[in-house]
């Protein structure tokens, strides 16, 4: 168990909806980052908050946002769903960003089916 | 831009024997991380080894020990005395000043009994 938390496991919805993922990082972790792992993709960096702020930003699509609420937790909104955006969402949370040895860890991912 | 290589799409080891699962990385960044993460079938990602870029001992944790050779930069895992356990997606991925993991396509392992 990394401690961090990630809600819901699972996520079935219809093309053009829209879902939130929400993520609770490690106790003292002021970063977390949201990753997107497809089939055809891979491992994909989203975007990265710090103490509440937005860090820095990968291969997030317009149609998706995130934020980092005061008591770290953060949610990604998704919207306008398309089939082509089933896949598991990670969210990872680390205590030091500054310096590349900062360890992320994982949460165990939501895997969103998009019908 | 950073760029994690991983050749072996999948690989099979021996219980018990030891396995060397590959990567090379490419950066132009002088301080960088250098991990590992596992994961099982069951989807989650665990951590399981880091090497910094200035550290000048290879990284081990227990059955796992990380050749690093910065020269030819490659970050090599290798797993001790495999488990059936193992069995799962290996991952190598690093981490310079852009802050975010940069990740490979991955190695599937599978630990034959």
């Amino acid at each position: 168990d990394s401690g961090v938390t990630q809600t819901p496991k699972h996520l079935i919805t219809a093309t053009g909806q829209r879902v939130t993922l929400r993520c609770s990082p490690r106790s003292g972790d002021l970063s977390v980052y949201w990753y997107q792992q497809s089939l055809d993709q891979g491992l994909q960096f989203l975007i990265q908050y710090y103490n509440g702020e937005e860090r820095a930003k990968g291969n997030i699509l317009e149609r998706f946002s995130a934020q980092q609420f005061p008591d770290l937790h953060s949610e990604l909104n998704l919207s306008s769903l398309e089939l082509g955006d089933s896949a598991l969402y990670f969210c990872a949370s680390s205590d030091d960003p500054d310096i590349p040895q900062d360890t992320q860890y994982f949460g165990p991912g939501t895997r969103l089916t998009v019908l | 831009a950073q760029k994690i290589t991983q050749t072996q799409p999948g690989m099979f080891v021996q219980e018990k024997e030891a396995v060397t699962l590959d990567c090379t990385y490419d950066t132009s960044d002088q301080s960088y991380g250098l991990f590992w993460y596992k994961q099982p079938s069951s989807g989650e990602m665990i951590f399981l080894i880091y090497q910094g870029s200035y550290d000048e001992q290879n990284a081990t944790e227990g059955r796992y020990s990380l050749n690093f050779q910065k020269a030819r930069k490659s970050a090599n895992l290798v797993i001790s005395a495999s488990q059936l356990g193992d069995s799962a997606m290996y991952f190598c991925a690093m981490q310079g000043g852009s802050y975010q993991l940069t990740f490979g396509k991955g190695t599937k392992l599978s630990v034959i009994p």
